[in-house]
């Protein structure tokens, strides 16, 4: 079964400091993947997306995320973190086949506080 | 383009009760995938309609269900409802097949 990890559900940085937030999948076939992010009582909002082609990808908000086959892992990072950075982040997967249509599966979230 | 949109955004109910939520995909877009959040279980999929047609469904009692009109507009519904039914739920759009899915704000549904 298809599964996403996300490892630490809180982090906390400085502000000006580097964001990383960790996501591990298990698939056996390809998958695509996304990083959401989910501010207090708001849906969420995607920040960027892995289908196909490079691997390292740039989303909204100098957001970006490297997929690395080989160590199955989808991190989220971002140069210098701001305060209005501090949300709710996912990581979520997909899989190509008739038993994932439209099904994203889900971390478990990180919640990102950051200091000033 | 408009965004996903849910109505309504707020709900309280009591136990035994049914409730019917409503989402309003992005133009354009013929797939409405329902979630689920709760502090303890997190994003939990409920299902996926295209074109009027449910393609998925997740592992949910079957007090839960769902419907999509011939305009892309979705409904899901809740029957008997239960204090473990208090959550967030979230719709979201896509285009279909495996693209990006785009949320609306949820509905915030509490069972009394």
């Amino acid at each position: 079964a298809q599964s996403v990890t996300q490892l630490g559900s809180h982090v906390s940085v400085s502000e000006g400091a580097l964001v990383l937030l960790r996501c591990n999948y298990s698939s056996s076939v390809p998958p695509y993947l996304f990083w959401y992010v989910q501010y207090p009582n708001q849906g969420l909002q995607l920040l960027l997306k892995y289908t196909t082609g490079a691997t390292l990808v740039k989303g909204i908000n100098g957001f970006e995320a490297e997929f690395k086959k080989s160590e199955t892992s989808f991190h989220l990072t971002k140069p210098s973190a701001h305060m209005s950075d501090a949300a709710e982040y996912f990581c979520a997967v997909s899989f190509a086949g008739g038993t994932s249509y439209g099904k994203l599966t889900f971390g478990q979230g990180t919640i990102l506080t950051v200091h000033p | 383009k408009a965004g996903v949109t849910q109505t309504p955004r707020y709900l309280i109910k009591t136990r035994g009760q049914q409730v019917t939520l409503s989402c309003s995909p992005i133009s354009g877009h013929r797939s409405v995938s329902w979630y689920q959040q709760t502090p303890g279980q997190g994003l939990q999929f409920l299902f996926e309609y295209f074109s009027e047609t449910q393609r998925n469904k997740g592992n949910f009692p079957g007090r839960f269900s769902g419907r999509q009109f011939s305009n892309s507009r979705s409904e899901m519904n809740v029957s008997t409802l239960e204090l473990g039914d208090s959550a967030l739920y979230l719709c979201a759009s896509s285009e279909g097949g495996y693209n990006e899915q785009f949320f609306g704000p949820g509905t915030r549904l509490t069972v009394l």
